[in-house]
């Protein structure tokens, strides 16, 4: 059974670019969490979806970012024009169900903003 | 709102000593608590878990017992070693299943 799969691994974008992120949970999740772990900071939730709706996008700020985990597909975490503040690692996590179910991680993605 | 605090690093250890590491929490209700780790440029991996008070989660010779009366979730191991180093994240869940963090622990254990 693969893991939760993260791609890409490593992402260098210039101030003002896109930045798209994609998260594939393990096979028979359908509970997808997205974290960000900046520099000298701790990981930060962002926003929790379901298949098609997003629960809580309560840490995600409200400008630039957008997520999405459609009926088919991996789940995409999206940043318009990005600025160098976003340079971060990017963690997807994966449940088979939500609450007290363990979450699975991916190996994350780590964005560059040049 | 919940929140974890846990001690602050780098903790230096020599091989075959004794590791803990202090994890407390505020928390509404009754979270489940983890203990993550994360190698150098990784991702997380789940250490241990207890879902209750008085439970304990264990795993690689790692313990930590969810203690609700003193709010605590110490991670202890016996005798670490060099492939120990690494940084430990404790966490506590909401009903939701999304993850309060601790800043992280780094664990340096030298031969």
């Amino acid at each position: 059974n693969a893991g939760v799969m993260q791609n890409p691994r490593h992402l260098v974008r210039r101030r003002g670019q896109e930045a798209r992120l994609r998260c594939s949970p393990m096979k028979g999740h359908s509970h997808v969490y997205w974290y960000r772990q900046l520099p000298e900071e701790g990981l930060k939730f962002m926003v929790y979806l379901q298949k098609e709706n997003i629960i809580d996008e309560s840490g995600m700020p409200k400008e630039r970012f957008s997520a999405e985990f459609p009926k088919e597909g991996p789940s995409i975490l999206r940043i318009q024009q990005v600025v160098r503040g976003d340079s971060a690692a990017y963690f997807c996590a994966s449940s088979v169900e939500a609450g007290k179910e363990t979450q699975y991680f991916g190996p994350g993605t780590r964005l560059l903003v040049l | 709102g919940n929140s974890v605090t846990q001690m602050e690093g780098p903790v230096t250890l020599s091989e075959e000593a004794f590791l803990t590491i202090n994890c407390t929490y505020t928390a509404t209700g009754y979270p489940s608590l983890f203990w993550y780790v994360q190698y150098p440029g990784e991702g997380l991996q789940l250490l241990l878990k207890a879902t209750k008070a008085d439970d304990k989660g264990s795993n690689k010779g790692f313990e930590a017992t969810y203690r609700k009366e003193t709010t605590s979730f110490h991670l202890e191991k016996g005798s670490v070693q060099v492939s120990d180093s690494a940084v430990y994240f404790c966490a506590l869940s909401d009903s939701w299943g999304k993850l309060q963090f601790g800043a992280g622990t780094q664990v340096v254990v030298t031969p």
